[in-house]
């Protein structure tokens, strides 16, 4: 299995609603991460958690909140989010958090769009 | 600061003629590099990295990349293209060695491939 499986592919909320994206993946990597992505830009970094713990966050502001259940699991908890947030949020996972040569396996993306 | 330069936001060709995406790179150290592709709402699919060893590199879909030093330049080739190589492609460097780091790409290049 070699996916990274991203849930919902679509999300409609409102600026007030409080909602979850998830991501899995069952390759046994140790490191996962968030991207968020504009239209036609390159992916921007969000956060990245190595052996289940949050080892960086790019000055999200906090109304972005991940969570790190446990190795193959990582939510992305929104809440009072504003238009400017709607994007494409990709997860993303990797082998070696410590060595860094391994590539990122990504998923497909949740599509979320904020009234 | 690590990053990856894309020079042109768009590359025009015609279906079996080669092809160029240039990247070039800024790094303290020895760089690992790597390119991406995404197609139209959808994830970004591994296509090669360069760690260390041969300059030239050989990928996924017929790719291939040349690592030149002196150049600090990664650019991606393909001898002949295809319609369906037409997509966005990103050009990306990782720290090494620094445990919990992640990804940073250039800003992509949309790649045309005309019949």
């Amino acid at each position: 299995d070699t996916e990274v499986t991203q849930t919902p592919k679509h999300l409609v909320m409102g600026m007030t609603n409080k909602k979850s994206l998830k991501c899995e993946q069952h390759m046994g990597h140790r490191a996962m991460y968030w991207y968020k992505q504009k239209a036609k830009k390159p992916p921007e970094l969000m956060f990245v958690y190595s052996y289940e713990k949050l080892s960086i966050n790019e000055s999200v502001p906090s109304r972005f909140s991940p969570e790190c259940p446990n190795s193959s699991l990582l939510n992305l908890h929104l809440h009072a989010l504003q238009p400017e947030d709607s994007a494409l949020y990709l997860c993303a996972s990797s082998q070696d958090p410590g060595g860094n040569t391994g590539e990122l396996f990504f998923g497909e993306g949740s599509r979320l769009t904020v009234l | 600061a690590q990053s990856v330069a894309q020079p042109e936001d768009q590359v025009n060709v015609a279906e079996g003629n080669p092809l160029t995406v240039k990247c070039t790179y800024s790094v303290s150290g020895n760089p690992y590099l790597f390119w991406y592709v995404q197609y139209p709402n959808r994830g970004l699919q591994f296509l090669l990295k360069y760690i260390t060893g041969d300059n030239l590199v050989k990928g996924s879909y017929g790719f291939e990349a040349e690592f030149n030093k002196s150049q600090t330049s990664f650019h991606l080739k393909k001898p002949s293209a295809l319609v369906s190589d037409s997509a966005l492609y990103f050009c990306a460097v990782r720290v090494p060695n620094q445990a919990g780091t992640a990804l940073i790409f250039g800003k992509g290049t949309t790649l045309s491939v005309s019949s």
